[in-house]
């Protein structure tokens, strides 16, 4: 089955600085690859995703990377502020069939944001 | 739009106990699934439903846990006797069929969080 490795498990960085976070996966069918951050006492929840179709995709502070060759993606955050703190979860699955709902999840990034 | 919502929030029992979670999905989400999440883990499919059957329960260890989803909607998560290692959040996503094979945006719960003592 599909393993999801997240590096570094954790990451601290002051306000306005950018943070990166790595993942890499081992199934090459995989196609979508979700990221979640999760607060304290919270589900996770979207925040970003990517097909295998695309190399990248921005959404103001965040971007996600996508090389499929290295079977890795990327989290990037720019100008960082306090409430990003959070743990974030790259995830990755195949879409079609019966598998198309399944994911499976890195071990997280716990980030902290110091004003 | 009301989220997913999970009872209870906290649950303490002793090994070898029962217990069981609640979970009501987004209104109109066919799609229903239980994770389990370790302290310091990312979350794991436990089981997937698509309306009232079952999808994928290849990770749920049968041998001492249950789910259901009557009538396509709410779902419950059975743990009969539960052991130390269970201990752990237990969370319920709920998503929009899947369309022309691509994936739905999953919605969490707050989550269960057990305590195996």
């Amino acid at each position: 089955g599909e393993n999801v490795e997240q590096h570094p498990s954790t990451l601290s960085v002051q306000e306005g600085d950018s943070a990166v976070i790595k993942c890499t996966y081992s199934d090459s069918a995989s196609n979508y690859f979700p990221w979640y951050k999760q607060e304290l006492g919270k589900g996770p929840q979207l925040i970003i995703d990517i097909r295998s179709n695309v190399g990248e995709k921005k959404d103001q502070r965040i971007a996600v990377t996508l090389n499929k060759t290295a079977k890795h993606f990327s989290l990037h955050i720019t100008e960082t502020q306090p409430e990003d703190s959070a743990v974030y979860f790259c995830a990755a699955s195949k879409e079609g069939g019966t598998s198309y709902g399944k994911l499976t999840f890195g071990q997280g990034t716990i980030l902290t944001v110091h004003p | 739009e009301a989220g997913v919502a999970q009872s209870p929030r906290y649950k303490i029992i002793e090994k070898r106990q029962s217990v069981a979670f609640w979970c009501n999905p987004i209104s109109g989400h066919a799609t229903l699934y239980w994770y389990q999440q370790i302290l310091g883990q990312g979350p794991k499919l436990l089981i997937q439903f698509q309306n009232n059957g079952v999808v994928d329960d290849s990770q749920l260890p049968k041998d001492r846990f249950s789910a259901e989803r009557l009538k396509g909607v709410d779902s419950t998560l059975k743990i009969q006797p539960a052991k130390l290692e269970d201990s752990a959040v237990y969370l319920c996503a709920s998503s929009l069929t899947p369309s022309s094979g691509r994936a739905q945006e999953q919605f969490f719960g707050p989550g269960t969080r057990l305590t195996v003592l």
